[in-house]
């Protein structure tokens, strides 16, 4: 089946510092990405859709120059939490939609297992 | 804007006995509709989605779902639940192509012995 991947799995950091994530297809190609963020004990909050070789689109709310997505290749993109707060900490949950779909609502996407940030 | 409602936030059933997840949804039109189950240390799986057709939906270790246009529900059901069903579910809709899944605030299932 479909895998993705994400490193690290789980990060502490200090305030003020950037971390990075990264979010890989291992056996598929996908130039479509997302990135979700999930806080204890409640659901998950699209934060952007990456796109392989374009800027990534950012949800209402979400500020582009403090979450920087590169989706460099069709395996892998990344989330830089940059200038890092302790209101950052939470988990970070990418999928990927695989590049054989035909594209619509009701293609499949395919979770990594997140990554959790502590900003201290 | 559409948003998902699942209004158990914690179920606790015994194992053998038989499971069922509510979620709502409130959207003009009929959005496609997914369940995803989330264990620790894994990602979400996707249990099954509804996109058209027949409104009863079969999906993976023995679940399904009915859609309900009357009561914009799309309700999770296992007949014989498993210890390793002990898990969160999440109901999410994506209202057009696009893949833009909103979720529902998802409901943790316990199993008892």
């Amino acid at each position: 089946g479909a895998v993705v991947s994400q490193h690290p799995s789980r990060v502490i950091c200090k305030s003020g510092t950037s971390v990075k994530i990264e979010c890989r297809s291992l056996d598929f190609q996908a130039t479509t990405m997302f990135w979700y963020r999930q806080f204890p004990k409640q659901s998950l909050m699209l934060m952007a859709t990456s796109n392989e070789g374009s800027k990534a689109t950012y949800e209402q709310g979400v500020e582009k120059d403090k979450f920087l997505i590169n989706h460099a290749s069709l395996t892998l993109s990344t989330l830089t939490v940059t200038s890092a707060h302790p209101e950052d900490s939470s988990f970070y949950i990418c999928s990927a939609r695989a590049d054989t779909t035909s594209g619509g609502a009701a293609d499949e996407q395919f979770f990594g297992p997140g990554t959790r940030l502590t900003v201290l | 804007a559409q948003s998902v409602t699942q209004p158990d936030i914690h179920i606790t059933v015994s194992e053998g006995a038989s499971l069922e997840l509510r979620c709502n949804y409130s959207y003009g039109a009929t959005p496609y509709l997914f369940w995803y189950v989330q264990s620790p240390g894994q990602g979400l799986q996707l249990l099954l989605k509804y996109f058209s057709g027949d409104t009863l939906v079969q999906g993976i270790k023995g679940f399904e779902a009915e859609f309900k246009r009357s009561q914009s529900s799309f309700n999770l059901r296992k007949p014989s639940v498993h210890w390793s069903d002990a898990a969160e579910y999440f109901c999410a809709v994506d209202k057009a192509a696009g893949n833009k899944l909103t979720f529902g605030g998802g409901t943790r299932v316990l199993v008892k012995p």
